[in-house]
């Protein structure tokens, strides 16, 4: 799982503020997952993509959360215009091309904290 | 969508004994992968052990085994011979086999004591 990059490893944002993630998938994978994890609670589901393609965004606040993954270059998870209840681990996920295959399993990243003050 | 279910917020074992966490999951799709992840103080998930659906036999890593009861959509962690290094959240997880959606229970906290 060392193999999924994620950065900053810790932001810091104003009030109002945008913050961006990056998250560089494993080698060979091309399904990224962004997942939130409030201090003390569970990961929760964000969105899921694959190159050019949201698959599932079900998890995405409908307001100033994006989320992207070009055909070149790292995930994106955009926060705009954050507030204090956005400070939290963003982690990001990636997966092998093929559903179905035998080990199929994500891989973390190390996740990303951002504090909003 | 599919849901996880972790019923137990907290658990504790005395080191070298056995404990089991509970996990149960609703699903209307017959094929799916089920994992056990480990989240150290270091905020790291970590794979702890993974099952395929259409296995019957549990899967077993180590001191780590599950008992996955399809029917019962129940996929419990087995932690035998518990270690202080064993203390951390661990978070059951579903995924499906058509979308690769993946979905996670809101976790177990374990304390091993000395």
């Amino acid at each position: 799982n060392a193999g999924v990059m994620q950065n900053p490893r810790h932001l810091v944002r104003r009030r109002g503020q945008e913050a961006r993630l990056r998250c560089s998938p494993m080698k060979g994978h091309s399904h990224v997952y962004w997942y939130r994890q409030l201090p003390e609670e569970g990961l929760k589901f964000m969105v899921y993509l694959q190159k050019e393609n949201i698959i599932d965004e079900s998890g995405m606040p409908k307001e100033r959360f994006s989320a992207e993954f070009p055909k070149e270059g790292p995930s994106i998870l955009r926060i705009q215009q954050v507030v204090r209840g956005d400070s939290a681990a963003y982690f990001c996920a990636s997966s092998p091309p093929v559903p179905g295959s035998i080990g199929n399993t994500i891989y973390f990243g190390e996740g990303s904290w951002l504090t909003v003050v | 969508a599919q849901t996880v279910t972790q019923s137990q917020p907290e658990m504790s074992v005395q080191e070298a004994e056995t404990v089991t966490l509970s996990c149960t999951y609703d699903t209307s799709e017959s094929d799916y992968y089920l994992f056990w992840y480990k989240q150290p103080p270091s905020r790291q998930m970590i794979l702890v052990i993974r099952q395929e659906a259409y296995k019957q036999q549990n899967a077993t890593e180590n001191r780590f085994s599950v008992n996955f009861q399809k029917a019962a959509k129940s996929f419990s962690l087995k932690i035998s011979d518990s270690q202080l290094g064993d203390a951390a959240m661990y978070f059951c997880a579903y995924r499906s086999d058509i979308n690769n959606d993946m979905r996670f229970g809101a976790g177990t906290r374990l304390t091993v004591k000395p």
